[in-house]
């Protein structure tokens, strides 16, 4: 069964500072893997995903994320964080020879901007 | 626009009494799923459908229903609530099953009472 496991509930960063925000996955077979990012009462909005090829994929906002399967690693960072980006971010995991049925979503981080 | 709908938004409600969760896409997505989010937990499926007239159960169906009578249309329906499903729903729908960009509603926070 695959699993997702998001380190730190809550992350502050000052505004201008690299933003890091990490996620660990668990899949039997090669994984898809996702980004969304949830602003305060909307519905999730996907920020970039990871299928193949490349294995450092950009999205929307600046964001990226690099897919280490060494490290069963799919961290999401941008270089220069920005008051708009203080959301919740989730972590989900897709096995390849399935669809969205089985996406399993991590728990969430909560990243706060210091002005 | 290019959306997903959900009524209500907010519900308050008292154990046992039926209520309906409605959800609507104008994309023509043949995939539409429900999840529930809880603090700590992040979002569970509850149930999905792939195409009209076919439904199946997600990580957490247990006193939920679904049907998919049309396309466009998906509702929630909870037959009995209970104070554990006190929570916040979102639907959300994308191309097809292999179209990962699922489009989420803005959610419907349910307390059941």
């Amino acid at each position: 069964a695959q699993s997702v496991t998001q380190l730190g509930s809550h992350v502050s960063v000052s505004e201008g500072a690299l933003v890091l925000l990490r996620c660990n996955y668990s899949s039997s077979v090669p994984p898809y893997l996702f980004w969304y990012v949830q602003y305060p009462n909307q519905g999730l909005q996907l920020l970039l995903k990871y299928t193949t090829g490349a294995t450092l994929v950009k999205g929307i906002n600046g964001f990226e994320a690099e897919f280490k399967k060494s490290e069963t690693s799919f961290h999401l960072t941008k270089p220069s964080a920005h008051m708009s980006d203080a959301a919740e971010y989730f972590c989900a995991v897709s096995e390849s020879n399935f669809g969205n049925e089985k996406l399993t979503f991590g728990t969430g981080t909560r990243l706060t901007i210091i002005p | 626009e290019a959306q997903v709908t959900q009524n209500p938004r907010y519900l308050i409600t008292v154990t046992g009494k039926k209520l309906t969760v409605t959800c609507s896409q104008n994309m023509n997505h043949e995939y539409m799923s429900w999840y529930r989010q809880d603090p700590g937990l992040g979002l569970r499926q509850i149930y999905y459908s792939m195409n009209v007239e076919v439904t199946d159960k997600g990580d957490v169906p247990e006193g939920y229903k679904v049907s998919r009578k049309e396309k466009r249309n998906f509702p929630l329906i909870l037959e009995s609530p209970s104070p554990n499903q006190t929570s916040l729903y979102f639907c959300a729908s994308s191309l097809s099953r292999f179209s990962y960009e699922q489009y989420f509603g803005p959610g419907t926070r349910l307390t059941v009472t």
